[in-house]
């Protein structure tokens, strides 16, 4: 079935940086963008950016730009999201999701990751 | 950036009866919007897009409304599985999220 698969939770120091995994399985990586979006605990959605699979292409929310990197590798058919100069803020869940529609950036998110916790903490 | 607000925070409502949430865009977005669900440790689940549609396997208890600047999730006949967390979104520029309404039994 169309999944997307998540790497496990990370503890990290402030200044840190993080690089997590999201591994499509089920469909055509390379058709569907894909998005990151968080979390914080008891907290709302925040969306932080996408990348086109096919062609690596990016855009980040400007809350974010300069401290995260969307990267992918399409013969793994997985998504990397790197977030660096991390603050005890940026302790949340990261979810990464599927664009609905394939080949476009312009619409709602229909299959999500599970998660991964990243706790910055001294 | 476009604003989403939600209303109201906290939603209680019997089982059995019918749950209407509102959300509202700072500035028009068409039917360029979305609408979620989010039980306690899990990702969110699509319920609603292009405003009205739902998406596969939501069942027809759930609908939407609306178009321009405000919106309307509706649970009709409230079963026990549909108390959790709501979200909207905007796709009409970038992506932003309504900040969320609780459906809790009363």
């Amino acid at each position: 079935q169309v999944q997307l698969v998540q790497s496990g939770a990370e503890m990290k120091k402030p200044g840190a940086s993080v690089k997590l995994s999201c591994k499509a399985s089920g469909y055509t990586f390379s058709d569907f963008y894909i998005h990151c979006v968080r979390q914080a605990p008891g907290q709302g959605l925040e969306w932080m950016g996408w990348i086109n699979p096919k062609s690596g292409g990016t855009k980040y929310a400007e809350k974010f730009q300069g401290r995260v990197t969307m990267t992918r590798d399409t013969s793994i058919s997985t998504a990397y999201m790197e977030l660096s100069s991390l603050r005890s803020d940026d302790t949340a869940k990261y979810f990464c999701a599927r664009e609905r529609v394939a080949a476009a950036n312009d619409d709602a998110f229909d299959i999500w990751g599970q998660g991964t916790v990243v706790t910055v903490s001294s | 950036e476009i604003v989403m607000t939600q209303s109201p925070a906290t939603l209680s409502v019997s089982p059995g009866e019918r749950a209407t949430l509102s959300c509202r865009a700072s500035q028009s977005i068409g039917s360029n919007l979305a609408w979620y669900q989010q039980k306690p440790g899990q990702a969110p689940r699509l319920l609603i897009y292009g405003a009205s549609t739902r998406a596969t396997g939501i069942p027809a208890t759930f609908s939407g409304s609306g178009s321009g600047t405000q919106f309307t999730l509706t649970i009709s006949s409230l079963q026990s599985e549909d108390f959790a967390f709501y979200f909207c979104q905007q796709y009409n520029h970038w992506r932003t999220f309504g900040q969320g309404t609780k459906l809790e039994i009363k």
